[in-house]
C-alpha cells in the first residue's frame, strides 16, 4: 500500500472551505484514495473515496490530480463539528486500512 | 451502513486480568477488524476475524494476547489476556460492506476505551 503524506495540523475558520491536502507520490494504478476523519472519542468515520476522478458527496469533495501523486479533501463549509483528525489512505481495498498519523483539523470560529 | 455497537463503551482493569469486547452489528458482514489506538497515537491493525476459522494476525499482535471469536456473521468478541498497562487504549470493531453501486467501505464502531492500572 503507497504511503501518503499529511501535514500534521491546520486550522480553518468556521464557514469557510477547509483544503486537507494529502500526498501519495508512490500510488499504483489500483490503489484508491480513501479519506476518514474520527472526531475526539468515537470510531473513525468514512468520508469519501476516489480512484482517478473527482468525487464529491453529501459531506465533502475530493480532488485527485491527474498524475494522481496527490489529492485534496474539500469540506465545503467547515462546522465547528469537523473539528477532527483527518486521514488520508491509499491502497487497493477498503479490508485492512493503515492508518497513517493524519491531519488534526482545528475549526476555529 | 451498518449499524455497529460495542460493550463495554470503556473499562478499568487491573494488571493480570482479561477483558473480553464484544462488537455486535445489525447486518451480516463477511469482513470484521479489530483495531488498536494507544494513546495519542492512530489506528493498528490488531487481526481480521473470520467466520468459521481462526483469525488472521497483523505483525506483533498473537493469539494468545489477544483470542478472538468469530461465531458467525453479525458477532464477535476480542479478548485481551493478562492485562499490563500498556495495553491501556481504544479498541475498536470494524466491518467492510458493500454499499449499493459501490465499492466496499468500512466502518467502525465507537470503540472502548480500556484503562489498565
Amino acid at each position: 500500500d503507497a504511503k501518503t503524506t499529511q501535514p500534521t495540523s491546520m486550522d480553518c475558520a468556521e464557514g469557510r472551505a477547509a483544503n486537507l491536502p494529502c500526498n501519495h507520490s508512490t500510488i499504483s494504478g489500483n490503489e484508491y484514495v480513501y479519506w476518514y476523519r474520527q472526531i475526539h472519542s468515537q470510531g473513525p468515520q468514512y468520508i469519501i473515496h476516489g480512484l482517478k476522478n473527482n468525487e464529491t458527496n453529501e459531506m465533502a469533495s475530493l480532488i485527485i490530480t491527474e498524475d494522481r501523486k496527490s489529492s485534496t479533501l474539500i469540506l465545503p463549509h467547515a462546522t465547528l463539528r469537523d473539528t477532527a483528525v483527518y486521514y488520508c489512505i491509499a491502497q487497493t481495498g477498503a479490508n485492512n486500512l493503515f492508518f497513517g498519523t493524519g491531519t488534526r483539523l482545528t475549526v476555529i470560529p | 451502513s451498518a449499524v455497529i455497537s460495542q460493550k463495554p463503551s470503556r473499562d478499568i482493569c487491573q494488571r493480570g486480568t482479561s477483558l473480553t469486547i464484544q462488537c455486535q452489528v445489525d447486518s451480516q458482514v463477511t469482513m470484521m477488524f479489530w483495531y488498536r489506538q494507544q494513546p495519542g497515537q492512530s489506528l493498528t491493525l490488531i487481526a481480521t476475524a473470520n467466520q468459521g476459522s481462526e483469525a488472521t494476525y497483523e505483525s506483533g499482535f498473537v493469539i494468545d494476547k489477544f483470542p478472538i471469536s468469530r461465531p458467525n456473521l453479525t458477532f464477535s468478541t476480542l479478548t485481551v489476556s493478562n492485562m499490563s498497562p500498556e495495553d491501556s487504549s481504544i479498541y475498536l470493531c470494524s466491518v467492510e460492506e458493500q454499499l449499493a453501486g459501490q465499492e466496499d467501505e468500512q466502518f467502525f464502531g465507537p470503540g472502548t476505551r480500556l484503562t489498565v492500572l
